[in-house]
């Protein structure tokens, strides 16, 4: 099993949509983690943490569930602006190094 | 000015040529990494360096080696470039709390896309 695991898509969706991205992580010692967001050629960059509360940022929804070792990420109100690819992030049980998905492409169209 | 920057941007190489990446960063972090980005393998861990004085192996290291000559800049390089090193490689930097107080947030160099023929 690869150590975190998300379903590439792409997701194509209207604008308006809610869309859901799901990830699966194999170390169940792991502690932190995050969605990094990564738009075409360009460096990936921080969207949110995810807490084991789970956390909204705006029209971003963070979701941990660690008994099943599972991540998602819930947009509302999908924008153009969205269209990007999403890494699935989790720090590795050293604390040392993070260990990214390969990422779910998602593009919203008008 | 950027935070993270990185030199070149783009390369094009031969096999056999030893090249040089580098990265700077303005950020005053102790921790820099280096990646490289494949179509369809995502980010990978190539070096990470938590102090000037350190220096650890990522999930890929061989046929690559790392100089990290100050807090700021951290070189990765080809000693001698192969086909199946093009990539597209990113240097990153993070501190252990940032000041949001989010844990281990990492500021990536806008990356070097390398072409070995």
């Amino acid at each position: 099993r690869k150590e975190v695991e998300q379903d590439p898509g792409p997701f194509n969706v209207p604008e308006g949509a809610t869309v859901a991205f799901n990830c699966t992580y194999s170390n169940s010692a792991s502690q932190s983690f995050f969605w990094y967001r990564q738009d075409c050629r360009k460096e990936p960059k921080l969207l949110m943490s995810v807490y084991s509360s789970g956390n909204e940022d705006g029209r971003f929804t963070a979701q941990l569930n660690r008994a099943s070792q599972y991540i998602s990420l819930l947009i509302r109100d999908s924008k153009l602006s969205d269209s990007a690819t999403y890494l699935c992030v989790v720090m590795n049980q050293a604390g040392t190094a993070l260990i990214f998905g390969k990422g779910t492409t998602l593009s919203v169209s008008s | 000015d950027a935070d993270v920057t990185q030199t070149p941007r783009n390369r094009i190489t031969k096999t056999g040529k030893r090249i040089m990446l580098e990265c700077s960063q303005t950020k005053g972090h102790d921790r820099m990494y280096w990646y490289r980005q494949d179509p369809g393998l995502g980010l990978r861990l190539i070096y990470y360096s938590f102090d000037v004085k350190d220096i650890n192996k990522g999930e890929i290291s061989d046929g690559y080696s790392v100089s990290r000559q100050a807090q700021a800049k951290f070189s990765l390089s080809l000693e001698s470039a192969i086909p199946n090193q093009t990539a597209l490689y990113f240097c990153a930097t993070s501190d252990l709390w940032s000041g949001t107080g989010d844990l281990e947030t990492q500021y990536f160099g806008p990356g070097t896309r390398l072409l070995v023929l």
